[in-house]
């Protein structure tokens, strides 16, 4: 069974478009994540929430919206997809709030703009 | 703000040949540290972690990891890398004061050649 599971695995759009990017969690893990990995491999975090709280929003533009239904699943929605946009997006969950524990990775969401 | 730096950005070792990447942080207080390691097309994958205790943390692969925090560094290091072990490395910090939330070094790519 995957651990963290990320769909689609690879996305490719116009720009303008919105989108979706779903990802789930079988690990009973209270805290979930999106990181943006860039074209020079560079992570950075966008999002956490904990228990389906929001916890940490970084300097996202609001184009950019998170959705946590329940602790197992968090999902992202794009509005109006920009060139710059196109990266690696993936999706992480911890067990807890601590930051004691490794986070688990999903395998990520290509998302191309064209 | 916490920040990690990784400041090579590929590392060339035969196999066979001890390997060390190379990871400095800034935080004030006590840091939590990480590596992990990320295979192409494949997300990123938890090696080992520092957050009390002996200085010398043990991980997966045959890794390991040495907190100094005199030089507040956290260098990764195998005794003998493999063909295998070429990948992407990323160091990562959490500071507590700045919520639960991972920062990741640039990365350094390692190449094991036979």
């Amino acid at each position: 069974d995957t651990a963290v599971s990320q769909t689609p695995k690879y996305l490719v759009t116009q720009m303008g478009n919105d989108k979706s990017i779903k990802c789930e969690q079988n690990l009973g893990h209270d805290t979930m994540y999106w990181y943006k990995q860039d074209s020079k491999k560079f992570l950075k975090i966008m999002f956490s929430y904990n228990n389906k709280e929001l916890i940490i929003n970084e300097t996202v533009p609001n184009r950019f919206s998170p959705k946590s239904p329940d602790k197992a699943h968090l999902n992202l929605h794009i509005n109006s997809l920009e060139l710059g946009d196109s990266a690696v997006y993936f999706c992480a969950s911890t067990q807890d709030w601590t930051g004691a524990y490794g986070y688990t990775f999903g395998s990520g969401t290509r998302l191309t703009v064209v | 703000a916490q920040s990690v730096a990784q400041p090579e950005d590929q590392v060339n070792v035969a196999e066979g040949n001890p390997l060390t990447v190379k990871c400095t942080y800034s935080v004030s207080g006590n840091p939590y540290l990480f590596w992990y390691v990320q295979y192409p097309n494949r997300g990123l994958q938890f090696l080992l972690k520092y957050i009390t205790g002996d200085n010398l943390v043990k991980g997966s692969y045959g890794f390991e990891a040495e907190f100094n925090k005199s030089q507040t560094s956290f260098h990764l290091k195998k005794p003998s890398a493999l063909v295998s072990d070429s990948a992407l490395y990323f160091c990562a910090v959490r500071y507590g004061a700045a919520g639960n939330k991972l920062t990741f070094g640039g990365g350094t790519r390692v190449l094991v050649k036979p």
